[in-house]
């Protein structure tokens, strides 16, 4: 069974700060890793996704993530944080990029001027 | 491209009764899913449709149904609702949804807010 683990249900960043935010997963083959921001009163937007090929993987609004399989993470990352990133982010799995997605907890960013 | 739509946006319910929610894909797209989303268990898949064939069911009661009609378009449905059904109900859509090398991606849809009082 596939699950995945988000660490910190809450993130304060300052406008301009690093935002990471942390994920690990555990998978029984080789997984598709997927990010998605939700906005208040909304459904999911994909930020990103790793399928094969390249670890590194860039989205959108700036936002990047690095696929380590050694660490079984998938931590997304954003140089400078603008107060439109306020929002909440889920880390998801699947076996095949299509299939069925096993969501994290989520981890809720507030952004402070 | 429109994008994933759903109907109706919100929907208050009593005990008991039930509910039908209906998903439009984007246009082309196959596979629906069906996500509940609420406070407590986060995200958690329902059931996927498939050229009108369930392929793949998620871990919860008989209550919870669907379907898939030939122009792809799905509904669900939840029968002798309880409390604990009041939930965001998100739909989602892909190309094809599986198959090994797929690099399907799933398109959510704005969600359906169920209040069951």
């Amino acid at each position: 069974a596939q699950s995945v683990t988000q660490l910190g249900s809450h993130v304060s960043v300052s406008e301009g700060a690093l935002v990471l935010l942390r994920c690990n997963y555990s998978s029984s083959v080789p997984p598709y890793l997927f990010w998605y921001v939700q906005y208040p009163n909304q459904g999911l937007q994909l930020l990103l996704k790793y399928t094969t090929g390249a670890t590194l993987v860039k989205g959108i609004n700036g936002f990047e993530a690095e696929f380590k399989k050694s660490e079984t993470s998938f931590h997304l990352t954003k140089p400078s944080a603008h107060m439109s990133d306020a929002a909440e982010y889920f880390c998801a799995v699947s076996k095949a990029a299509g299939n069925k997605l096993t969501f994290g907890g989520g981890t809720r960013v507030l952004v402070k001027p | 491209k429109a994008g994933v739509t759903q109907t109706p946006r919100y929907l208050i319910k009593t005990r008991g009764q039930q509910v039908t929610l209906s998903c439009s894909p984007i246009s082309g797209h196959r596979s629906v899913s069906w996500y509940q989303q609420t406070p407590g268990q986060g995200l958690q898949f329902l059931f996927e449709y498939f050229s009108e064939t369930q392929r793949n069911k998620g871990n919860f009661p008989g209550r919870f149904s669907g379907r898939q009609f030939s122009n792809s378009r799905s509904e669900m449905n939840v029968s002798t609702l309880e409390l604990g059904d009041s939930a965001l109900y998100l739909c989602a859509s892909s190309l094809e949804g599986t198959g090994a090398g797929s690099t399907d991606t799933q398109y959510f849809g704005p969600g359906t807010r169920l209040t069951v009082l």
